[in-house]
């Protein structure tokens, strides 16, 4: 079955960065892109971007584009997101989840646990 | 790109229907038919409820339907029952590989 484990609680200070994985299982990795989406306390979820797992081309929202980087390790079958320049309103629970089929990438139909990030001073 | 405008909260009593609007743009939701609607329960990871604006993932309900209008996307549920309170979100494809999220509808049963 579709496993998507992700790393544990992280808690960094201000100006730090933070590199989150999502380990994938049961079924053939590079073939289903994969989301990151945050939800910060008492706040609604928010997209971060997305990756192919082949290739690792990647397309990030706007507003974290000169803050985040996402990448693959194929031979470990992990997603790994790396934010830099922390900040307070970064705290958040952060969820990987994978595409739905190959041809629907606009749906998350599998989802890691969450990982939640603090950052405070 | 702004979030996606839902209620910030609907109730009803169990057996009832609502309905949860999500407004968007013309470069969202009235541009693509790929919207979709997640069930979110505290401390649970999201779930799929509805893609391609109707279209319901097996294992769903028939409670749930979704449909769209120009802008607006809507999500019904109908004969609510006590474990349909969680938050809502609609989701929407907004080009270029990019999705985005409605600011979330707390579903109380009363």
């Amino acid at each position: 079955q579709v496993q998507l484990v992700q790393s544990g609680p992280e808690v960094k200070k201000p100006g730090a960065s933070v590199r989150l994985s999502c380990k994938a299982s049961g079924y053939p990795f590079t073939n289903f892109h994969i989301h990151w989406v945050r939800q910060s306390p008492g706040q609604g979820l928010e997209w971060v971007g997305i990756i192919n797992p082949s290739g690792g081309s990647t397309t990030y929202a706007q507003r974290f584009q000169d803050r985040v980087t996402m990448t693959t390790d194929t031979s470990a079958t992990t997603v790994y997101l790396d934010l830099s320049s922390l900040r307070s309103d970064d705290t958040a629970v952060y969820y990987c989840a994978r595409v739905t089929r190959t041809t629907q990438i606009y749906y998350l139909g599998y989802w890691g646990q969450g990982t939640l990030v603090t950052v405070s001073s | 790109q702004s979030a996606l405008t839902q209620p910030r909260s609907v109730s009803g009593s169990p057996g009832q229907s609502v309905t949860i609007s999500c407004t968007g743009t013309s470069s969202d939701v009235g541009a693509y038919d790929y919207v979709s609607w997640y069930q979110h329960h505290p401390g649970k990871a999201p779930k799929l409820l509805i893609y391609d604006v109707t279209e319901r993932p097996s294992g769903v309900p028939g409670r749930f339907s979704g449909s769209k209008s120009g802008n607006t996307a809507s999500l019904t549920v109908s004969g609510l029952q006590a474990e349909d309170e969680a938050d809502y979100y609609c989701c929407a494809y907004a080009g270029v590989y990019s999705i985005l999220f409605g600011g979330g509808t707390k579903l109380t049963v009363l």
